[in-house]
């Protein structure tokens, strides 16, 4: 069974900095492209970020370009989602997904809430 | 960006309903659009690809059509599990964007 387990969640002051991690099971790890989506309490879904099978391509969101780097360690079968000056309108339940362009399955998320 | 227009934002309808939700693309998209559908406190899950191929294992109540700019989402016997939010994406270019989503709630 496909499985993808997010961590790393938590409160973080505005300018602060916080590293996701999503642990993959079930499938060839290295064989997919993977993503980041979020979603604002009570809102809609937002695509974030995504990494090619090996690394060698990544796309984010103009909001958190610069800011955001997704990344992953194929012998690990995880990916990872660093957040670096991070907003208040960063709060977020953040789940990682399979997929390029279209996700399934997705992981059930990890909370993220900046504030002071 | 391409903006996603779902309409309408929310509905109420009975087991056994026919329910259509739309979603319009702000430029052509051809059939890159994907719905999806979310329980409360749970994770999105495919339901569609391709405006209109069924993800496996999706009952066959749900269809999709449509291409270019407008596409839509159909559930020919509304069943209790249907319940949920609906949501629209287009994957034609990044940034791939979302619609607002379709709450569908018993009547």
């Amino acid at each position: 069974e496909v499985q993808l387990v997010e961590s790393g969640g938590g409160l973080v002051q505005p300018g602060g900095s916080l590293r996701l991690s999503c642990a993959a099971s079930g499938f060839t790890f290295s064989s997919h492209w993977m993503t980041w989506v979020r979603q604002a309490p009570g809102k809609g879904l937002e695509w974030v970020a995504n990494i090619k099978e090996d690394g060698s391509e990544k796309y984010y969101m103009d909001s958190v370009k610069g800011r955001f780097t997704i990344s992953r360690d194929n012998a690990k079968n995880s990916l990872y989602l660093e957040m670096n000056s991070l907003r208040a309108e960063d709060t977020a339940m953040y789940y990682c997904a399979q997929g390029r362009v279209m996700f399934d399955p997705w992981g059930q998320g990890t909370l993220v809430t900046v504030s002071s | 960006d391409i903006q996603m227009t779902q309409s309408p934002s929310s509905l109420s309808a009975s087991v056994g309903d026919r329910v259509t939700i739309t979603c319009r693309a702000s430029q052509g998209i051809s059939k890159w659009l994907a719905w999806y559908q979310q329980k409360p406190e749970k994770a999105p899950k495919s339901l569609i690809y391709g405006a209109s191929s069924l993800e496996s294992g999706v009952p066959s109540r749900f269809s999709g059509s449509g291409s270019g700019t407008e596409f839509t989402l159909t559930i020919s016997s509304l069943q209790p599990e249907d319940f949920a939010t609906y949501y629209c994406q287009q994957y034609y270019t990044y940034p791939l964007t979302f619609g607002g989503g379709t709450k569908v709630e018993i009547k």
